[in-house]
């Protein structure tokens, strides 16, 4: 049973568009993270929100954190081929006291120049 | 400051042989954990452990085991390799949620 469920699950776009990843579930999250990973490496942690309705940015992302804490969604403004990866949402359920995450199957964005 | 470091960085192993994936991490972090990616399929969790000594099983553990004997390390045995093995393995270490993850072990069975 996939818990969290992320659409697209392939994104292929030019550079200087903008796009929105989702992450979505039924459950409730306590936190939620997102990564990114570049191929032959490991994700590498870009954001955490934990409050509902919680919106964070950094540079050109723009993070939220549904009001239900259930689904999240990443926006990209102006995308770059630096942006190419794959981006993996990741949720924290309970007091978090074992630091265990569910994640998402995955978003591979691909940004042509 | 190395973070989390994983070796041997690829393998190719035959089915029905064991090995041994590294894991060590320099954070002094409690909490680590065993992931394998597969295609399409995000991340896996195998085993966790929240300190030494203690050891819990994830969502996929069957033909695995870990063991913890020191905060630093966190290593991972296959047993008897079989082809669905086939993956990318990453662990990762934390304080609380937030993972920092190694570089990976790709493992191919045969």
């Amino acid at each position: 049973t996939q818990l969290l469920e992320q659409s697209p699950q392939f994104l292929s776009i030019q550079e200087g568009e903008n796009l929105t990843v989702y992450c979505n579930s039924s459950s409730v999250f306590s936190s939620l993270q997102w990564y990114r990973q570049e191929p032959g490496e490991g994700p590498v942690l870009l954001v955490t929100v934990v409050t509902g309705g919680e919106v964070k940015k950094l540079k050109r992302l723009t993070f939220q954190f549904g009001d239900a804490r259930k689904d999240s969604s990443l926006h990209i403004t102006a995308a770059q081929p630096g942006d190419t990866g794959l981006y993996l949402c990741a949720g924290a359920r309970g007091s978090g006291n074992t630091g265990k995450l569910i994640f998402g199957q995955g978003t591979t964005l691909q940004v042509k120049p | 400051n190395a973070g989390v470091t994983q070796t041997p960085k690829f393998r190719i192993l035959k089915i029905g042989q064991s090995m041994t994936l590294q894991c060590t991490q320099d954070m002094n972090h409690n909490y680590m954990y065993w992931y394998r990616q597969d295609p399409g399929m995000g991340l896996k969790l195998i085993y966790y452990s929240v300190g030494a000594g203690i050891t819990d099983k994830g969502e996929v553990p069957n033909g695995y085991n870990v063991s913890r004997s020191t905060t630093e390390d966190f290593p991972l045995r296959l047993e008897l390799a079989a082809p669905s093995q086939t993956s990318v393995y990453f662990c990762a270490s934390s304080y609380g949620v937030e993972q920092y993850f190694g570089p990976g072990t790709r493992l191919t069975v045969t």
